[in-house]
């Protein structure tokens, strides 16, 4: 599975907007892009995933870049709910079952 | 609640001691994993079965030794462990082993604790 990079923290303020980024350069064109999150003390949870169009559901939003080398998380008005690991995955079509998780991106959001 | 639960949730045991992780899915899957997370470290995944056959093991040291019974029960059998091993232990589960969009619903997890 390629590899993806994402910043270790960040930091939110309730309410508002939250954007978080993901690299992965090296995607193939059969790889999809899936974001799961870790709450404290829990299992993670799946978010949302996408190929090459941008995707919406009840959670969140995922833009992701024309030439797929990258996508963007949006959390449209995040809440104290919202504070967890965030983990970007590549999961080829067809291939591996295996979640290969990084370190994510450790959200805060603040009252 | 995802549909996946866990017994026990906290464990402290000896290292000569032998316990038991259990895992049962409630969404009629058919695939189910287990992963180890350690402090500081990535989750990485220990074992994968579908239709109650094991269709992966991670180089896991034998002193884990899953157990699928069918497709709605995973056991972790552990004995002999080592402080080392002291972690949080989650189970998954997914529709079938397709890759690209098969969601896999977690556990709430088993923490461990090997003294």
């Amino acid at each position: 599975d390629a590899k993806t990079t994402q910043p270790n923290s960040m930091e939110s303020n309730e309410e508002e907007p939250v954007h978080l980024p993901c690299n992965h350069s090296t995607i193939s064109g059969t790889d999809y892009i899936h974001w799961y999150r870790q709450l404290p003390s829990q299992g993670p949870e799946y978010v949302i995933h996408g190929l090459t169009s941008n995707v919406n559901n009840r959670m969140a939003s995922l833009a992701i870049a024309e030439d797929r080398k990258s996508s963007t998380l949006i959390l449209h008005r995040a809440t104290l709910r919202d504070a967890a690991v965030y983990y970007c995955i590549l999961r080829s079509q067809g291939g591996s079952e295996k979640l290969v998780f990084g370190k994510g991106t450790k959200l805060t959001v603040n009252p | 609640e995802t549909g996946v639960t866990q017994t026990p949730r906290h464990l402290v045991m000896g290292m000569t001691n032998k316990k038991s992780l259990k895992c049962e899915q409630h969404l009629g899957h058919n695939a189910m994993y287990w992963y180890k997370q350690s402090a500081k470290k990535p989750l990485e995944l220990m074992f994968v079965y579908n239709f109650k056959e094991q269709t992966e093991n991670n180089s896991v040291p034998s002193r884990f030794s899953p157990e699928c019974p069918n497709s709605s029960h995973l056991f972790l059998h552990l004995h002999t462990l080592q402080p080392e091993d002291s972690a949080l232990y989650l189970c998954a589960s997914s529709q079938d082993l397709a890759g690209s969009y098969n969601e896999q619903f977690f556990g709430p997890g088993t923490r461990l604790t090997v003294l």
